[in-house]
């Protein structure tokens, strides 16, 4: 079965810091791998994905990831952290190991980020 | 386009009383998914649907049901509601079959429900 595992449910960095969150994830094959944002009171916006490839992704907003397979590590990241980003942030592995799998995602417990002036 | 809607934004119920959420995409997509989301637990797949006319239980099932029955809608009903069916609903819906597009999917801004 596949799982996720965000170990830190809530970080707190001040503005202009660096930003990693952790995210680890048990899967019997590739995995494809997600990064969501929710902001407060809205949905979960895609800010990344990991599919194939260069094993560092960039994506919105000025976020990446790096997947480790050795590590079966997703962490995300972005080198400067501005007030705007204080929000959830969860990440998700999908993929179809043993068959059909109805496009299923797995939400790890998501992280929280506070954000210090 | 809308993307994912959700109808309505905001609810309270009593224990025992029904309701259908509406969740309403406009990107053609075939499958569709409602989650609930509570705090410390991520989300957690209540049913889906790979196309109109069919469903499927997902992880958290009991206690609500679903209907497909036009493509772009996906209907959750609870039919007796209990407190610990309080969470925020989302919706979701994607398009692809191959690739990472077979797991990208977009949602919709949520449902918080409250049973008292």
């Amino acid at each position: 079965a596949q799982s996720v595992t965000q170990p830190d449910i809530h970080i707190t960095v001040s503005e202009g810091a660096s930003l990693e969150l952790r995210c680890n994830y048990s899967y019997g094959a590739t995995p494809y791998l997600f990064w969501y944002v929710q902001s407060p009171g809205q949905g979960l916006q895609l800010l990344l994905k990991y599919f194939s490839g260069d094993t560092l992704v960039q994506g919105i907003k000025g976020f990446e990831a790096e997947f480790k397979r050795s590590q079966s590590s997703f962490n995300l990241r972005k080198p400067s952290v501005h007030w705007s980003d204080a929000a959830e942030y969860f990440c998700a592995v999908g993929g179809n190991a043993g068959g059909t799998s109805y496009g299923k995602l797995t939400f790890g417990q998501g992280t929280i980020l506070t954000v210090h002036p | 386009n809308a993307g994912v809607t959700q109808t309505p934004k905001f609810r309270v119920l009593k224990t025992g009383q029904s309701m259908t959420l509406l969740c309403a995409q406009d990107m053609n997509h075939e499958y569709m998914y409602w989650y609930r989301q509570d705090p410390g637990m991520g989300l957690r797949l209540i049913h889906y649907s790979v196309g109109e006319g069919t469903t499927a239980k997902g992880e958290v099932p009991d206690g609500y049901n679903v209907s497909r029955l036009k493509k772009q809608n996906f209907l959750l009903g609870l039919e007796s509601a209990a407190p610990s069916q309080t969470s925020v609903y989302f919706c979701a819906s994607k398009s692809g079959t191959s690739g990472s597009f077979a797991y990208e999917q977009y949602f919709g801004p949520g449902t918080r429900l409250t049973v008292t």
